[in-house]
């Protein structure tokens, strides 16, 4: 099946760092989401690209959709605390069916 | 709050038993979505309703069951239940079928014992 690779697996940062995660396929992928999931909670839409190249940001993060259409990468600049989490990458395949496939997410961790 | 909700947040049972999770999407969105999260698998895509049909079906085991009622909330029936079913199950929600925006409730944690 479609799978995802997701890097790193874990960071563990000092608050105030810029933190960087990637996600790559072996597929082409129309659309490239990222979560976070906070403990407990359900994943949150952090990001969302819909063209390949296309370079958005929601506050300090930035998020990439590479230009073969087979990775996207994630950057949160000076992390604060509540940026704790697993954060995951997701495709929707170009099937057309709409279940999402997600990566295996990077548990980010932050020493204050 | 992602307007999806979710009931119950924690539900402990034995093997061999079923139970039933139940979901109730955003205001307006017509799929819903039905995930598994355990640790050693993460989030996998069960199946997805819209209006009422199924339309859309992953790696959805026999024993479980979906269905989506005319007020659009959705129960995910999981029988017969075996110590590996313990995971966290989560619903999300979009606005229509071909939506890859998908808005996630905070999830049932099961327990089976």
């Amino acid at each position: 099946g479609q799978q995802l690779n997701q890097s790193p697996q874990s960071m563990f940062i000092q608050e105030g760092e810029d933190v960087s995660m990637n996600c790559t396929s072996s597929s082409i992928f129309n659309t490239w989401l990222w979560y976070k999931q906070d403990p407990g909670e359900g994943p949150v839409l952090l990001i969302a690209l819909y063209k390949a190249g296309e370079l958005t940001s929601n506050g300090r993060l930035t998020a990439q959709f590479g230009i073969t259409r087979k990775d996207s990468f994630l950057n949160i600049s000076a992390s604060i605390p509540s940026d704790v989490g697993i954060y995951f990458c997701a495709v929707a395949p170009l099937s057309g069916a709409q279940k999402l496939v997600f990566g295996q997410g990077t548990r980010l961790t932050i020493n204050p | 709050d992602s307007g999806v909700t979710q009931t119950p947040k924690h539900l402990i049972t034995a093997t061999g038993q079923r139970v039933t999770l139940r979901c109730s999407p955003r205001s307006g969105d017509l799929s819903v979505y039905w995930y598994q999260q355990s640790l050693d698998q993460g989030l996998q895509f069960l199946i997805q309703y819209y209006n009422g049909e199924e339309r859309a079906k992953g790696n959805i085991l026999e024993r479980f069951s979906a269905q989506q009622f005319p007020d659009l909330h959705s129960e995910l029936n999981l029988s017969s239940l075996e110590l590996g079913d313990s995971a966290l199950y989560f619903c999300a929600s979009s606005v229509g079928t071909t939506e890859e925006t998908q808005y996630f409730g905070p999830g049932t944690r099961l327990l089976v014992l």
